[in-house]
């Protein structure tokens, strides 16, 4: 099977612009979950998402925004974007109650 | 709410010796999964082994295994004939039963020639 796939794997933004960015899961795994890593924070839950539903949602601004397809495809957008926005976005895809498998990675830098 | 504490920010250790890596954790809860990631260079997180809680038995993955003692909420990693390409940072995870995954702050580990 192909793992989680993430793209773009790089982004360079300036403040105040918006992004998005794309996870596809493992064939057959409807759950999809977002982290964020930062060398301050560490790894950091931004929301799950599973059916195309937003089930868990972690503490972060409204900027900060997910959907899910019908084919469990899942999209993250970040709007009015921050210096301390840059940071590795992580997506992770299970089945359901299973491990998360993670794909590689966003880097997102924030000039 | 739910918290995972690795106390080792950094160690290394020699090549072929075995290292344990420790993580606690805090929950009110009595089913729920506990996981070790590693993080190489790459960036990619990988997983390394995973623990049901109801499970009493030690999990083991080749050179990899845990010692979980549910009731002092301690979930430590043994690596055993340690190799370079064992070099990374690595990641305590909890996991309830919504499927929410709490990290610690990882423990970096190098493997010494």
């Amino acid at each position: 099977k192909a793992g989680v796939t993430q793209t773009p794997r790089y982004l360079i933004k300036t403040r105040g612009q918006q992004v998005t960015l794309s996870c596809s899961p493992i064939s057959g795994h409807r759950s999809v979950s977002w982290y964020q890593q930062t060398p301050g924070q560490g790894l950091q839950f931004l929301f799950e998402y599973f059916s195309e539903t937003q089930r868990n949602k972690g503490n972060f601004p409204g900027r900060f925004s997910g959907r899910q397809f019908s084919n469990s495809r899942s999209e993250m957008n970040v709007s009015t974007l921050e210096l301390g926005d840059s940071a590795l976005y992580l997506c992770a895809s299970s089945g359901l109650g299973d491990t998360q498998y993670f794909g590689p990675g966003t880097r997102l830098t924030v000039l | 709410a739910q918290t995972v504490t690795q106390s080792q920010p950094e160690m290394s250790v020699q090549e072929a010796e075995t290292v344990t890596l420790s993580c606690t954790y805090d929950t009110s809860e009595n089913n729920y999964y506990l996981f070790w990631y590693k993080q190489p260079p790459s960036r990619q997180m990988i997983l390394v082994i995973r623990q049901e809680a109801y499970k009493q038995q030690n999990a083991t993955e080749n050179r990899f295994s845990v010692n979980f003692q549910k009731a002092a909420k301690s979930f430590s990693l043994k690596i055993s004939d340690s190799q370079l390409g064992d070099t990374a940072m690595y990641f305590c995870a909890f996991m309830n039963r919504d499927d929410k995954i709490i990290f610690g702050k990882g423990t970096r580990l190098h493997i010494l020639p």
